[in-house]
């Protein structure tokens, strides 16, 4: 199985701060490779697919990037509804794959 | 517009199945794969297999081979997973998901989630 390790597990910040997530493949996925948002008690939103496109509706302040296996999510200017649990998904090859999550927090 | 309305939440003893349906509307049913994803309290996000509606194939993770049956009924535009033999670890919320893209890539649509709870 493809193993997908995000980091941070965790991450507190500030409205108006810059952070970055990273998700890293155990092996290629090519751009088979998705971002999710959840909230708690609702089901995940999807961000991004194709490792860069983001999701109809998805505020530009997201942005996503490839390079290799590995991939990074940027949230440029942090509002207080992108607090969240945010995970990356593998679709190269059965069975899909999340990371663990990277809960961000504010501080 | 497109939805995903599953059953309601669900109590089992261990070593009991249970099964979970999840209704589509808003698109045609047969056109796109259902996906299910778990989530254990507290805890990440697992998927578990995929159903082409249009042939009835299915395709499970190793995890849950042999106690996982996923089916659907097209005229009522509905899937169903089934899992057997729960134990507590199965305590967890399902989703039903719809895939989308090419060859299922991403998953776009989500049902709301059923809680099943296996307690002695």
């Amino acid at each position: 199985d493809i193993q997908m390790t995000q980091s941070p597990s965790s991450l507190s910040a500030s409205v108006g701060d810059r952070v970055t997530i990273t998700c890293r493949a155990s092996q290629s996925v090519g751009t088979y490779f998705n971002w999710y948002q959840q909230k708690p008690g609702k089901a995940p939103k999807l961000l991004v697919y194709d490792a860069s496109t983001l999701q109809s509706g998805v505020p530009s302040r997201f942005r996503a990037v490839e390079s290799g296996t590995d991939f990074t999510l940027t949230i440029s200017s942090l509002q207080p509804e992108d607090f969240a649990t945010y995970y990356c998904q593998q679709t190269y090859t059965y069975p899909y794959t999340f990371g663990q999550g990277t809960k961000l927090e504010i501080k | 517009q497109v939805q995903l309305v599953q059953s309601g939440a669900e109590v089992k003893k261990p070593g009991a199945s249970v099964q979970v349906s999840c209704k589509a509307s808003g698109y045609t049913f047969n056109s796109y794969d259902i996906n299910w994803v778990r989530q254990a309290p507290g805890q990440g996000l697992e998927w578990m297999g995929w159903m082409n509606p249009n042939t009835g194939n299915t395709g499970y993770a190793q995890n849950f081979q042999g106690r996982i049956t996923m089916t659907r009924n097209t005229p009522l535009s509905t899937a169903y997973m089934e899992l057997s033999g729960l134990r507590s670890e199965d305590t967890a919320v399902y989703f039903c998901v719809r895939g989308d893209g090419y060859s299922s890539s991403w998953f776009a649509y989500w049902g709301q989630g059923t809680l099943v709870t296996v307690s002695s």
